[in-house]
């Protein structure tokens, strides 16, 4: 079936570098692509998403990119600050529809 | 705002008890999810309703009922509950059935002896 890979697992910066997580997907009919983050004890909350007529996406210190044919999207986080101290998941929609299947996480550390 | 809320925060249950997970949501949201979250796995859809008086079967329904009465409330009941459904549960909404931001409640810690 349908699944996403989330990579890596944990990862750990200085705070002030970046950042990257990267997700493959398998549907080749998956078109839209968000990225949540959660806080300890907190449900998870969009910080971004793109779509698949587009190859990138910027807001401010965050990023992502699509790649269709390699079948992965990558989220950015430049000068990453403690606050970003998070376990991120990306998500790939379930063909067309408006299903999510979602990658395990990564739990991202910034170290002062 | 309340947004959406869920109830109970956690519970202790025993096994082969029933229980109903509460969620209800004031964004007038059309559609509706219940998730739950296990380490290492993500988050799973459970049930889904696109619309009061609709529901539908997720990736892992087994175990699980849902009912949507009215488009605020979504509850999800597990009639006899057993210890691999201990878990982390999640109510979201979306404003429709298209690819729409999910926003998620704050969840329900289960946990099942």
């Amino acid at each position: 079936g349908e699944n996403v890979e989330q990579h890596p697992s944990t990862l750990s910066v200085q705070e002030g570098d970046s950042a990257v997580i990267k997700c493959t997907y398998s549907d080749s009919a998956s078109n839209y692509f968000p990225w949540y983050k959660q806080e300890l004890g907190k449900g998870p909350q969009l910080i971004i998403d793109i779509r698949s007529n587009v190859g990138e996406k910027k807001d401010q210190r965050i990023a992502v990119t699509l790649n269709k044919t390699a079948k992965h999207f990558s989220l950015h986080i430049t000068e990453t600050q403690p606050e970003d101290s998070a376990v991120y998941f990306c998500a790939a929609s379930k063909g067309s529809n408006y299903q999510l299947i979602w990658g395990a996480g990564t739990k991202l550390i910034i170290k002062p | 705002t309340a947004g959406i809320t869920q109830a109970p925060t956690s519970q202790i249950l025993a096994a082969g008890r029933s229980m109903t997970l509460r969620c209800t949501q004031d964004m007038r949201h059309n559609a509706m999810y219940w998730y739950r979250q296990d380490l290492g796995l993500g988050l799973r859809l459970i049930h889904y309703s696109n619309t009061a008086g609709t529901t539908g079967k997720g990736e892992v329904p087994d175990g699980y009922s849902v009912s949507r009465a009215n488009t605020d409330d979504f509850p999800l009941t597990l009639a006899s509950a057993v210890p691999s459904q201990t878990s982390v549960y999640f109510c979201a909404t979306s404003p429709d059935r298209g690819q729409e931001t999910q926003y998620f409640g704050p969840g329900t810690r289960l946990l099942v002896l």
